[in-house]
């Protein structure tokens, strides 16, 4: 099965700062997903990335707050801009190896944010 | 109401128990149904997807029930590798997935 990597796997920022957070897999696919998953809780989708097309965010998430890029079918970024306190969480992304059908969601290792 | 709701736990049970998770969905529309597991401080994984008719992979049991809209998973003779979260997931049959919050285990010696 592929594999799927991010990076950094941590990192501690001051609120007003922006953090990209990268997604690689080691095979094509069309569909890449941004969860967000907060202490306790479970994850939120955050938005879906088709390579070629703009991002579709959920209700709850824009694209000036979290700007996402998919240059190309292996790799994707999330931006978490202009950070506050409130965005300390654990950044996730995800590839569904499938489109017509669900089969399984492949996660990334995930990205612990802590904003000071 | 919640999309997905899950019995948040901690269930705390003793090696060799049997435990069962519930959990109910509120789309009627849904078509695929899954259980994921999440260990902590990493990613969920697929434990196993939940078929009409039940399936069962080893000590663990799935059941689905559409008409009431619930999903369950039994776990018998319970290790302490079996310590975890236990996320519902729930398809929509489009582009949406979606995870409940999650039942806590734990397996005590």
């Amino acid at each position: 099965s592929a594999v799927i990597s991010q990076k950094p796997s941590r990192d501690i920022c001051q609120r007003g700062t922006s953090l990209t957070i990268q997604c690689q897999v080691d095979s094509q696919v069309t569909m890449m997903f941004w969860y967000r998953q907060q202490p306790g809780q479970s994850l939120t989708l955050i938005a879906t990335a088709n390579q070629g097309s703009e991002a579709t965010y959920e209700s709850g998430f824009v694209i000036d707050k979290f700007p996402i890029s998919r240059p190309n079918l292996t790799f994707s970024t999330l931006t978490v801009s202009n950070m506050s306190p409130e965005d300390s969480s654990i950044y996730l992304c995800s590839f569904q190896p499938r489109e017509d059908s669900y089969n399984e969601q492949f996660f990334g290792p995930g990205t612990r944010l802590t904003v000071l | 109401r919640k999309e997905v709701e899950q019995d948040p736990g901690p269930f705390n049970v003793p090696e060799g128990a049997t435990v069962a998770f519930n959990c109910t969905y509120s789309n009627s529309a849904s078509q695929s149904f899954f259980w994921y597991r999440q260990d902590c401080r990493k990613e969920p994984k697929l434990l196993m997807s939940v078929y009409s008719s039940g399936n069962e992979d080893g000590r663990f049991t799935a059941q689905l029930n559409r008409a009431s809209q619930y999903i369950s998973l039994l776990i018998r003779d319970s290790k302490l590798s079996d310590s975890a979260t236990y996320l519902c997931v729930v398809w929509d049959g489009g582009f949406k997935t979606i995870f409940g919050a999650g039942t806590r285990l734990f397996v005590k010696a």
